[in-house]
């Protein structure tokens, strides 16, 4: 079967570094998507790995390692304005995007 | 990436009434999608939708409760049928962005919020 975890919620404070971990089972995969979605609005794309390691975008970085079925995603020198959730979402042999539920990041100053 | 417009934006609707979601993308893509994500849960997708060709739904979601067009490669719609108040939730449409690359990353629109009373 397929499944994908992340943790509900994290709190950290602002200016701090923040992991938020996501791991994943499944048959086929085609590349693991983080997304953070602002409370009441759509999910916006952060990020894309397909390959095991590290793509770093700014103060955001993703992970992916596939043979543990593991990514995460690192927030640096967090903002009051990076307070949303954020969901991972892998791509499986069907290339339909299978969503974990979000995890809700609190920052607090 | 694509722009994507949503109507209406929210609704309040009565229970057994039907409601015609619209969504329109600035660029032509092939395939679009429609989901729905529930107060504080994740995004499940409802159908993909191919221009010239019926929808393709997910398990536990039909037809007839959710018919979809798509007239062309810019435009589709989601009808929610008969509703219920399990059908209020937030619904969702997302193109794939064939312009990032290998990724194919879903790009969204803003969402219809729906509240069935």
């Amino acid at each position: 079967g397929q499944n994908i975890d992340q943790p509900t919620e994290m709190t950290a404070t602002e200016g701090a570094i923040v992991q938020i971990n996501c791991t994943y089972q499944t048959s086929g995969f085609n590349g693991l998507f983080w997304y953070q979605q602002h409370a009441g609005e759509a999910p916006t794309f952060l990020s894309y790995n397909v390959l095991d390691g590290l793509e770093e975008k700014g103060r955001f970085s993703s992970f992916l390692s596939r043979s543990k079925g593991y990514s995460y995603l690192l927030l640096k020198e967090l903002q009051m304005k990076d307070s949303a959730s954020y969901l991972c979402a892998f791509r499986d042999s069907n290339y339909q995007l299978i969503w974990g539920a979000g995890t809700k990041l609190i920052i607090k100053p | 990436s694509a722009v994507i417009s949503q109507k209406p934006s929210r609704d309040i609707c009565q229970r057994g009434t039907s409601l015609t979601i619209q969504c329109q993308v600035d660029s032509q893509v092939t395939m679009m999608f429609w989901y729905r994500q529930q107060p504080g849960q994740s995004l499940t997708l409802i159908a993909t939708a191919n221009q010239g060709s019926e929808a393709t739904y997910e398990s536990g979601f039909v037809i007839d409760k959710f018919p979809i067009s798509r007239p062309n490669l810019t435009f589709s719609t989601l009808t929610v049928s008969n509703m219920s108040p399990e059908d209020s939730s937030i619904y969702l449409c997302s193109v794939e962005d064939v312009g990032q690359g290998d990724s194919r990353a879903q790009y969204f629109g803003p969402g219809t919020r729906l509240l069935v009373l």
